[in-house]
């Protein structure tokens, strides 16, 4: 299996700010990388497929890049409504998931 | 719009049996592979199971293969995760996805004595 190691595991940051959370995968994925959102007692949100595509409807604050394997989430812009858990998954293979980033606000 | 809703869960003593349902709404559910997904208490992520849209093909997760079938109806419109030789550690919210860009609600299954 892939594993997906994600850092960090939690993350304060002020409204208005920029953050970046990270998934590096056990080999490379080529680019089989998604991102979700899930806000407490909530399915998980569709955010970024194929790495740097964003989903229809997601705010363009959202994007992610990355290659191989190094992937990136980053959050223009912080607005309160993004407190929540997000979790980036690879389906390059059998789909294997980070173990996710705790976002609040500071 | 896509609409998935799942049901069937519940509270059981391990070693039972328990059947989900996924019903599918608002696109051709006879074209698309499923999956589902299930989310332990306060834990991460973990895909269990994926068919093919006619059925063709399974995948599992070594940690259900063996116990656990996927299967679908596609006249009826629905997705099935059948559960066989429950453990304590298969206690997690389920979820069933169409492509991984829609998401059911979720159903609890618990497996305690």
């Amino acid at each position: 299996d892939i594993q997906m190691t994600q850092s960090p595991a939690s993350l304060s940051a002020s409204l208005g700010e920029t953050v970046t959370i990270e998934c590096r995968a056990s080999e490379d994925i080529y680019n089989g990388l998604a991102w979700y959102q899930q806000k407490p007692g909530k399915s998980p949100q569709l955010l970024i497929y194929n790495a740097n595509s964003l989903h229809t409807g997601v705010p363009s604050r959202f994007s992610g890049s990355g290659s191989g394997t190094q992937y990136s989430l980053k959050i223009n812009s912080l607005q309160s409504e993004d407190v929540a858990s997000y979790f980036c998954q690879q389906y390059y293979d059998y789909p294997t998931f980070g173990s996710g980033t705790k976002l609040e606000i500071k | 719009e896509v609409q998935l809703v799942e049901s069937g869960g519940g509270l059981v003593k391990p070693g039972s049996s328990l059947k989900l349902s996924c019903v599918a709404s608002g696109f051709t559910f006879s074209s698309y592979g499923m999956h589902w997904i299930r989310q332990a208490p306060k834990k991460g992520l973990e895909w269990i199971a994926l068919i093919y849209y006619d059925s063709s093909n399974k995948y599992y997760a070594d940690s259900v293969k063996g116990r656990f079938t996927i299967s679908r109806d596609n006249s009826k419109n629905t997705l099935y995760l059948e559960m066989n030789s429950l453990r304590s550690e298969d206690t997690a919210m389920y979820y069933c996805a169409k492509e991984w860009a829609y998401w059911g609600q979720g159903v609890m299954v618990t497996v305690s004595s």
